[in-house]
């Protein structure tokens, strides 16, 4: 089982502005890093833990941290943002790495 | 342009051993830790291991579910990362992705296209 917990799903009018929550004990301690999976593909980055964007990322892509639960928030979801986002950090020990179970995201 | 190519997979049958590749291109791989993450089909990103960069003395870190079993090994000679595995179970069916680890950061920036193993008899 995960050490970080995701909800399985969640959905979004479009144009609306969605957040997509990740919790664990170790975000206390360490920040998350966020990837979006589409179907058949990779996935990809969308949000370092050091909280920046790679190139190409749209700016409506943030993300925050409060105590045990790290957040990825779309603002005026497009389309093309539907997909599974994982969020990724430390475990508990802080030594190895662990992901979410990943959140799949429908825009209506 | 930064790339990553994994080969490597295929059938297998369970307890028999595969060596997975992944062949860098387009930053200096010797600079970078990197990574491998797994995903069963349908299910998903599993996190398996990584190794350091040989600055930080190359070390690796390996999931419960892997260690013992599997190994990282790099040759910065040639951009290769690879990843050893033996015992192999049917649970180890995944694709099987190679990523770059951002440097001071645990993000992965880079990601391979993945590549297939499938454990079974």
């Amino acid at each position: 089982s995960s050490e970080l917990t995701q909800d399985p799903a969640a959905s979004v009018a479009l144009g609306q502005t969605v957040r997509i929550t990740c919790q664990g004990d170790s975000l206390t301690n360490y920040y998350a890093s966020w990837y979006q999976q589409k179907p058949g593909q990779a996935p990809m980055l969308v949000i370092s833990d050091k909280n920046s964007r790679p190139s190409g990322i749209p700016d409506r892509f943030s993300a925050s941290s409060s105590g045990d639960t790290a957040s990825l928030t779309i603002s005026g979801a497009q389309a093309e943002d539907e997909g599974d986002y994982y969020c990724k950090s430390r475990d508990s020990d802080g030594k190895l790495l662990v992901f979410g179970g990943g959140t799949k995201l429908t825009v209506l | 342009e930064p790339q990553l190519v994994e080969s490597g997979g295929g059938w297998i049958q369970p307890g028999r051993s595969l060596r997975l590749s992944c062949t860098a291109s387009g930053f200096s791989f010797g600079d970078y830790a990197m990574s491998w993450v797994r995903q069963a089909p349908g299910k998903g990103l599993e996190w398996v291991g990584f190794i350091r960069s040989k600055v930080f003395d190359g070390t690796s870190e390996y999931a419960a579910s892997v260690k013992g079993r599997f190994i990282i090994s790099r040759d910065d000679s040639k951009s290769i990362a690879s990843l050893q595995m033996s015992s192999l179970k049917a649970e180890d069916t995944a694709v099987y992705y190679c990523v770059r680890v951002t440097p001071g950061s645990d993000a992965f920036d880079i990601w391979g296209q993945g590549t297939m193993v499938t454990v079974s008899s």
